[in-house]
């Protein structure tokens, strides 16, 4: 039959507009967080990580705020160019976990010129 | 420095074959995690070895099999292949034996397998 794929959220920006992925993690237990970018046909890129000991962490063009109380994360993008479309995952590791990761469900962002 | 390297890049098999994985991590990386990624199951953890050791494993049958070699390289084996085994195949490899700051995980290319 028929494969449903997962429904991924998009998200649709203006080029120069600032972008904001948010995601849900599961685990409360998870003391360190990374969001990656895919882009078609490759692996995740790293693009920054943040440990559950802080609020917020900044990059270049990026930054990551990790609030524990509702585990909730979000990466924030300033300037968003082309280059920047493609899918964001947030993932997840625990304590405890050695190096696995857990994976959100991933954010399609597209920017329109 | 060179990436995490997996071959081969596409790869075509038919129901009832099986299928060997190569990933080459990072000079220096002693873990390697292996991940499948499909529609609907988005990405989702495999096993996890780490110098030689497998230490972690995903919620996978026992089709699906792995190991690691001294010099760090692992394969992953997947027998009696079925149509839903089609994927994206992903290594990672980091350093560590714990992901933290600065010891993040490094992803492949992939390998695109289709079972027919």
């Amino acid at each position: 039959g028929e494969s449903v794929g997962l429904h991924l959220p998009t998200l649709s920006v203006q080029e120069g507009d600032n972008s904001i992925i948010n995601c849900a993690y599961s685990n409360s237990a998870s003391d360190y967080f990374i969001w990656y970018k895919q882009e078609s046909g490759k692996g995740p890129q790293f693009i920054i990580d943040i440990r559950s000991n802080m609020d917020k962490r900044q990059g270049q063009r990026v930054t990551v705020l990790l609030n524990k109380t509702v585990k909730h994360l979000s990466l924030q993008i300033a300037a968003t160019q082309p280059g920047d479309s493609a899918v964001y995952f947030c993932a997840e590791n625990k304590a405890g976990g050695g190096n696995k990761l857990t994976f959100g469900t991933g954010t399609q962002l597209k920017v329109e010129l | 420095k060179a990436g995490v390297t997996q071959t081969p890049r596409y790869l075509i098999k038919t129901r009832g074959q099986q299928v060997t994985l190569s990933c080459s991590p990072i000079s220096g990386h002693r873990s390697v995690s292996w991940y499948q990624q499909t529609p609907g199951q988005g990405l989702q953890f495999l096993f996890e070895y780490f110098s030689e050791t497998q230490r972690n494993k995903g919620n996978f049958p026992g089709r699906f099999s792995g190991r690691q070699f001294s010099n760090s390289r692992s394969e992953m084996n997947v027998s009696t292949l079925e149509l839903g085994d089609s994927a994206l195949y992903l290594c990672a490899s980091s350093f560590g034996q714990k992901l933290y700051m600065n010891t993040e995980a490094f992803f492949g290319q992939g390998t695109r397998l289709t079972v027919v």
